[in-house]
């Protein structure tokens, strides 16, 4: 595709519930990030993966967060039992190749919002 | 871990006017400043970066400033347009790249 693409683009759930949200990064990048923004914040880091190396999961938030991301494709955030604090819009990057100082190129992000 | 802190959080100004945003960071080693713009309802976008080995950085009517010394670098931005009204980051990285620290993001509004 021509950029970052996020599904779904909006997600409604109740408390509770477990969600996914998907990010497909631009073809050839290697490198693919996962950021948390809340209404008028800046962006908090999640959790990085780069290649086949192990992911650096320091800013998932508690155990109930959780991410995978297959070779160099497709990457999915879970995020299990569900509470209003995690209503964000959360946010996908990649980047070619995950080298010092790279462009980061955004999806649009999943608005994610917990009843 | 480092710390970012962006200012001011709201910015107005009038078309054709300057805007100047600044940002402070904790970590001295950290070497990599690039600022993005998000406008409503749409994806961030790195519209500027400096490295730490330059004070000043300039494309058309956008600059940005470093200095080391007191950690800080500010986004310069002169004749300013309604379509610069956008929400606007900073963020700090070093040479562990996999983490960049964002600001907490500048509401730039333009009124014509």
């Amino acid at each position: 595709g021509a950029g970052v693409s996020q599904s779904p683009s909006n997600k409604v759930t109740e408390k509770g519930k477990d969600v996914e949200l998907r990010c497909d990064p631009i073809s050839g990048h290697t490198a693919l990030y996962w950021y948390r923004q809340r209404l008028g914040q800046g962006l908090e880091f999640l959790i990085y993966f780069q290649g086949n190396s192990a992911p650096d999961k320091s800013g998932l938030p508690s155990d109930r967060f959780s991410a995978e991301r297959t070779g160099e494709s497709v990457s999915t955030l879970t995020i299990q039992r569900t509470q209003q604090e995690d209503s964000a819009v959360y946010l996908c990057a990649s980047s070619p190749s995950g080298t010092t100082n790279e462009k980061l190129f955004f999806g649009s992000g999943t608005q994610l919002s917990v009843l | 871990g480092e710390n970012v802190e962006q200012h001011p959080s709201t910015l107005s100004v009038q078309e054709g006017d300057s805007a100047v945003i600044k940002c402070t960071y904790s970590d001295s080693a950290s070497n990599y400043f690039p600022w993005y713009k998000q406008e409503l309802g749409k994806r961030p976008q790195l519209i500027i970066d400096i490295r730490s080995n330059v004070g000043e950085k300039k494309d058309q009517r956008i600059a940005v400033t470093l200095n080391k010394t007191a950690k800080h670098f500010s986004l310069h931005i002169t004749e300013t347009q309604p379509e610069d009204s956008a929400v606007y980051f900073c963020a700090a990285s070093k040479n562990n790249f996999n983490k960049f620290y964002f600001g907490s993001g500048t509401k730039l509004n333009v009124k014509p």
